[in-house]
Order: structure tokens, then sequence, then C-alpha cells
């Protein structure tokens, strides 16, 4: 089992431009996340889904949004990205409290 | 609400020297606590939990933590540190107000050093 993927593990985008991150998983989760980590803030939670077609806002949701068309999927778009959404992504996947974290996306808006 | 500090965003310490990595919650609902694990440029990997039961729980590594109730702590503790054990260490407690969602509070992080 590959567990959680993520796709792509870097990219960098210019202000206003779009782009969509993809998580995988393949351990037939029922709940998934978006977080994003900064340095010396932890990990904040973006966006969650408690199953497919379902999702809701986390603590930082603003300039983000998501879709889980697939269970096994979970997409996090960036609309029109701005400096302030560089950051390291991660996507988290669990059938409870426990959650199996992917890679993580390295981000940067210039 | 939930909430989890953990003190000192940095601890250096000795190889072969104890570790403790500090952690509290605040929980208005019976936590579940956890520890994670985050070497660079990786991911976050469990390294223990805490849900119910015996209070002393045992992880990976050699990392255990207590739950003690009525300091409201859970930290994390290893007897001796090795060189493999330096990364960045994450404390979080269940967010189980408003229905079903699993979701977890993490703490800001600890980064670990061990010194040859």
């Amino acid at each position: 089992n590959a567990g959680v993927t993520q796709t792509p593990k870097f990219r960098v985008l210019k202000t206003g431009q779009s782009m969509t991150l993809l998580c995988a998983q393949d351990m037939n989760h029922e709940y998934m996340y978006w977080y994003r980590q900064d340095p010396g803030m932890g990990l904040r939670l973006i966006h969650y889904s408690v199953g497919e077609g379902t999702t809701a806002k986390g603590e930082v949701p603003d300039g983000y949004n998501v879709s889980r068309l697939k269970k096994q999927n979970f997409l996090l778009g960036l609309e029109s990205a701005a400096p302030s959404q560089t950051s390291v992504y991660f996507c988290a996947g669990g059938q409870t409290y426990e959650q199996y974290f992917g890679p993580g996306t390295r981000l940067t808006v210039t | 609400a939930q909430s989890v500090t953990q003190l000192g965003s940095h601890v250096s310490v000795s190889e072969g020297a104890l570790v403790l990595l500090r952690c509290n919650y605040s929980s208005s609902v019976p936590p579940y606590l956890f520890w994670y694990v985050q070497y660079p440029n990786q991911g976050l990997q469990l390294l223990l939990k805490y849900t119910t039961g015996a209070t002393l729980v045992k992880g990976i590594n050699g990392f255990e933590a207590e739950f003690k109730k009525s300091e409201t702590s859970f930290h994390l503790t290893k007897p001796s540190a090795h060189m493999s054990d330096a990364a960045e260490y994450f404390c979080a407690v269940s967010d189980r107000v408003g229905g079903a969602t699993n979701k977890l509070i993490f703490g800001t992080g600890t980064l670990l050093a061990v010194q040859p």
C-alpha cells in the first residue's frame, strides 16, 4: 500500500495563478484533512472531509477550496495564489482520531 | 475549547541523555492525546497515542508518554537519546466538540537536537 500520497512535491507559483494539489489514499479512510505548516505555528487545518462528497471548513479556509468527489481523493485548490499561501501543505487521512500523513507539498508563491 | 501547549520550541540534549518534551492540553471532555514525529522534509508519523486505559503509553523508537489528568499533561520521554531522534515533535489533542469529525488540534512543535 502506498498509504497517503501527494502531488506535486514542489511548486512555484506567481501571485494570482491557480493550482490544485492532489491527495490520494489507498487505506479506505473515511476522513481526510488538508493542513498547512508554517514555522512556529504547527499544523493548521484548512479544510476537511468526513466522507465522499462532503467538505467542511477548518481553522484557516480563506483562499482555498476543496473537493472530495471520490473517497480516495481529496483535492485542494488555490484560485488566486497569494504570497501568504507560501507554505508546506500536508494531507492526512484516518478512520479514527489517528491520522496518517502524506509527504507534503512545498509551495512558494512569488 | 481544546488547545495544546508545547513548552520549549527548541530542546537540545546530549546523546545518551534523557529526553523530556512537554505537552499540556486543555479539553472540556476526556481527551485523546497523540505525539507525532516529523523528520526533515517528511510528513508526520505517529509515535504514540492515549485514548483510554493505561495512562503510561509506549510508542515506537523507545519513546513513552504518561497521561496525567490532574496536571493536564502528556509529556514525552525517552531514557537515552540517539542521534537519529533529532526531529520535530508535535503533541495533538482530539477535538471532540462539534460532532464526529475526528479532528486533531496540534501544538506548535518542539525541535529536538541531539548533540554527540
